[in-house]
């Protein structure tokens, strides 16, 4: 299978845990994405990479959040001391990086669950 | 950055077509429309992109008025499997690609 892969698929934890999710995008896709996605909204983008460098933070990435791409090739998100209100999908694309066509190849997703 | 929107939901029953129209009026002069359709507990998954008049694929086509001001996806004959959330998605130089809420579609036996 040649498609975006995310681990773990499920993720239940404690509040105050951390937690870190892996994707492995397709392979030779430059850039490299993370959204968010809770019940009945559209998926949030959280940060991407072009290669391994990280190229825009959103504002909802508190710093809580890091997420680290080496060498361009898989990456992680990892959230420290989660916090109920972190419990949603949380999503990774990749795309070739080309300009202005806006394909993205999205995996299925890590859902985390904080009690 | 273009922003884009779209109903919020829309009904349909098997058989017919359903149009989904985004309206994008800030769309730049490079950029192409995209978009994507979500089923629950799964990754959105790209279905059609366009740049003007006319795309058709296997699974939709993609009307695109010559202004390029929005863009209208139509699903021909619609199963129960179509029921989905469908989100357009302009880049406008936001590598950010951020989707709205998109539209829910239902459909109906």
């Amino acid at each position: 299978d040649t498609g975006v892969s995310q681990d773990p698929r499920h993720k239940i934890t404690k509040r105050g845990q951390n937690v870190t999710f892996r994707c492995d995008p397709i392979s030779e896709h430059n850039r490299l994405y993370w959204y968010r996605q809770t019940l009945g909204q559209g998926p949030e983008f959280l940060t991407y990479f072009q290669n391994e460098a990280q190229l825009e933070k959103s504002r909802l990435l508190s710093d809580r959040f890091s997420a680290e791409r080496p060498k361009g090739s898989f990456s992680t998100l990892e959230i420290q001391r989660t916090e109920q209100g972190d419990s949603a999908m949380y999503l990774c694309a990749s795309s070739t990086g080309l300009d202005n066509t806006g394909e993205l190849f999205f995996g299925e997703g890590s859902r985390l669950t904080v009690l | 950055l273009a922003k884009t929107t779209q109903p919020i939901s829309m009904d349909s029953y098997e058989g017919q077509e359903v149009n989904i129209t985004c309206s994008h009026n800030n769309i730049a002069t490079n950029d192409y429309i995209t978009w994507y359709q979500q089923f629950p507990s799964q990754g959105p998954r790209f279905i059609i992109q366009g740049y003007k008049t006319k795309v058709t694929n296997e699974v939709a086509s993609l009307f695109i008025p010559a202004d390029r001001k929005s863009s209208t996806l139509s699903l021909p004959r619609v199963s129960l499997s179509d029921t989905a959330v469908y989100y357009c998605l302009v880049p406008s130089n936001d590598y950010k690609l951020s989707f709205g809420a998109g539209t829910t579609v239902t459909v109906r036996a």
